[in-house]
């Protein structure tokens, strides 16, 4: 399994207060990902990393921030939580494709709730 | 800008039957198509992946998926389906035309396998 932890692994907060999730990876992978996972839609982006200091939006970016200082942790902010931010966060890791993995690896997987 | 399909949110199959997740895609250049498993309460692991080739990918698991150009498919099949395979199926694709190596994925397929 590569190395990918998230942490915390479960996390209840209230509205209207600001929560981080931190993705931490050992492969030394140049691409992060963060991923919501809902109901009926699968997985969505909300934001991407292609190296240190370097990172996109995403599908579902709305009301997220992401940081990226060092290559092998990728951390998420959600500004102010809101009840529709409740879900199940998941980061994932690739190589470029470049280097002919074409895969994305993923972590186990936050559960947030946001009452 | 790239979609997957998977018309079926739900299957139930037999013990022992044959099984068929279907998947239809867009995407605007060459497709890597990608279908991961998800068990309850756990991360995706990847079953199979298409980038080019053999258009008849075996996975892990006894899995295999055909990709078919001309239907904008990438079906997954098992001839045997065994109780430990109920779980959450997904497909992906990206591509060679995608800098984030980003992945698009659908909405997911549950199995549900009786006795």
């Amino acid at each position: 399994d590569a190395g990918i932890t998230q942490s915390p692994r479960h996390k209840v907060t209230e509205t209207g207060t600001p929560v981080t999730l931190r993705c931490h990876q050992t492969e030394n992978h140049r691409y992060m990902y963060w991923y919501r996972q809902d109901p009926g839609h699968g997985l969505r982006l909300i934001h991407y990393s292609y190296g240190v200091k370097d990172t996109d939006k995403g599908e579902v970016s709305d009301g997220y921030s992401v940081s990226r200082s060092k290559t092998e942790d990728f951390l998420l902010t959600l500004e102010s939580a809101t009840s529709s931010q409740t879900s199940v966060y998941f980061c994932a890791i690739s190589e470029s494709w470049t280097s002919g993995s074409y895969q994305q690896y993923f972590g186990p997987g936050t559960r947030l709730t946001v009452t | 800008a790239q979609s997957v399909t998977q018309p079926d949110i739900h299957i139930t199959v037999s013990e022992g039957a044959s099984l068929e997740l279907r998947c239809n895609y867009s995407y605007g250049a060459t497709p890597y198509l990608f279908w991961y498993v998800q068990s309850p309460g756990q991360g995706l692991q990847l079953l199979l992946k298409y980038f080019s080739g053999d258009t008849l990918v075996q996975g892990i698991k006894g899995f295999e998926a055909e990709f078919k150009r001309s239907q904008s498919s990438f079906n997954l099949r098992k001839p045997s389906v065994h109780w430990s395979d109920a779980a959450e199926y997904f497909c992906a694709v990206g591509g060679s035309n995608n800098a984030g190596n980003m992945l698009t994925f659908g909405g997911g397929t549950r199995l549900m396998v009786k006795p």
